[in-house]
């Protein structure tokens, strides 16, 4: 069975603090990961879409990492800020037989940044 | 990027009752769309795909004749919740895709759906 585990599952950081989120994955093939954000009440916003032969892909303060060997990718933030508390995703596009695109959601990490 | 919308954004309903929740591309044409549903703490769940013109294809488990969905248009999808039940109290969230394959699925805001 596919599934995207994330890590930790949630997580206290002060403002301007880095932080590093973890997403392990069993999905194999794949075509692509996605991190997303999604504030609490409101859907998912894309903020790294890598393929499987991409390495890293920034996004302004957000730093994604991939590695394929191991089935690992991390999410980095830079120098967080209030507004960065949320709920990030990562998010594994299977490659089916027969086509189609089932996305396989992590269950998230629960980001909370505090003065 | 690509604007998808959804109304309402929150519902209240008594139980019985048929909801009916709206997904709309806003800039882009939407072959594809997927309606998910999402508890509190919980990852989004996949609940029907449907493509433009045709049939929605229902994951299993989910009732194809209690949330029924329409996909008439390739701007526009509905879902709607029939005799709603307190248990269908969620937070449903569709997206939208503009083609086939692998393109970026597109997140709505989702709708806040609680049914007394």
């Amino acid at each position: 069975k596919n599934q995207v585990e994330q890590s930790p599952q949630s997580l206290i950081i002060l403002e301007g603090k880095n932080c590093t989120l973890q997403c392990n994955y069993t999905v194999s093939p794949f075509s692509n990961l996605r991190w997303y954000k999604q504030d609490t009440g409101r859907g998912p916003v894309s903020l790294t879409i890598m393929t499987f032969s991409e390495n890293t892909k920034s996004n302004g303060r957000y730093t994604a990492t991939l590695d394929a060997d191991t089935k690992q990718s991390s999410l980095h933030i830079t120098a967080s800020q209030l507004s960065d508390s949320a709920s990030y995703i990562c998010v594994v596009s299977p490659i089916l037989t027969g086509g189609g695109n089932k996305l396989t959601f992590g269950t998230g990490t629960q980001l909370k940044v505090e003065l | 990027g690509a604007v998808v919308s959804q109304h309402p954004s929150r519902v209240i309903c008594k139980s019985g009752t048929s909801v009916k929740i709206e997904c709309r591309s806003l800039d882009f044409q939407a072959t594809t769309m997927f309606w998910y549903r999402q508890f509190p703490k919980q990852s989004l769940m996949l609940m029907a795909t449907s493509n433009e013109g045709s049939k929605a294809t229902y994951e299993q488990g989910v009732e194809k004749d209690k949330f029924l969905i329409n996909h008439a248009s390739l701007t526009l999808s509905t879902l709607t919740v029939t005799s709603a039940h307190p248990e269908d109290s969620s937070f449903y969230i569709c997206s939208a895709r503009s083609g086939g394959g692998q393109e970026t699925q597109y997140f709505g805001p989702g709708t806040r759906l609680l049914v007394l």
